[in-house]
């Protein structure tokens, strides 16, 4: 089975801190996915990669940047932590044609 | 621009009575179309995927929808519910035409089980 870690399923972080959100998977997968989830607005998409050193700003870009370095782990940065940035993270990975996502279990960030 | 929605926040229906979800979709071609599911305090996963071919899509745990072009319509549903049928599902549209498989979700249904 694909897999798709994140590294914390919870963080409590201060305002104005620089926060590193880690995602890796394990099948060698082409694209891969920083959605945010919030309640009644459904999973918005903050930035997408789909290769090594590739980026591609997705909705909600704004104050968020991303770090693909190797193939198999993708990284959300927020650089100046906001309580507004108060969410469910979730990542996911596919092939680069292919539509079906395989996602992580989420890290609930909570900025204080 | 492709989007999705989702009519009704919260679904609540009785263990072993019909489950329907709504989904419609707006795009300039015909799309990808899909139904994830997430269970409490997990990430989402597949339910079904359309795709072009049947009209009427099968999924996992006795879901399915069916695709009608002329209603611009995605919904899902299981003929008896289940109590472990209870979480949250989401609607989703992708561009067939997109080299990288970006996915648009919907806000989501709440789907609860009542016994």
């Amino acid at each position: 089975d694909v897999k798709v870690t994140q590294s914390s399923r919870y963080l409590v972080k201060r305002t104005g801190e620089k926060v590193f959100l880690e995602c890796v998977q394990d099948m060698d997968h082409e694209n891969m996915f920083w959605y945010r989830q919030d309640p009644g607005l459904g999973l918005r998409l903050i930035y997408f990669s789909y290769d090594v050193k590739m980026k591609e700003k997705g909705d909600i870009p704004e104050g968020y940047s991303v770090s693909r370095e190797k193939k198999e782990r993708f990284s959300l940065i927020l650089e100046s932590a906001s309580t507004n940035q108060t969410s469910m993270y979730l990542c996911a990975s596919s092939r680069l044609q292919g539509q079906i996502y395989t996602f992580g279990s989420g890290t609930r960030l909570t900025v204080v | 621009a492709q989007s999705v929605t989702q009519l009704g926040s919260h679904v609540s229906v009785s263990e072993g009575a019909l489950v329907l979800l709504r989904c419609n979709y707006s795009s300039s071609v015909p799309p990808y179309l899909f139904w994830y599911v997430q269970y409490p305090n997990q990430g989402l996963q597949l339910l079904l995927k359309y795709t072009s071919a049947a009209t009427l899509v099968k999924g996992i745990n006795g879901f399915e929808a069916e695709f009608k072009k002329s209603e611009t319509s995605f919904h899902l549903t299981k003929p008896s519910a289940h109590m472990s049928d209870a979480a949250e599902y989401f609607c989703a549209v992708s561009d067939r035409d997109s080299s990288a498989s970006k996915i648009i979700f919907g806000s989501g249904t709440r789907l609860s089980i009542r016994p």
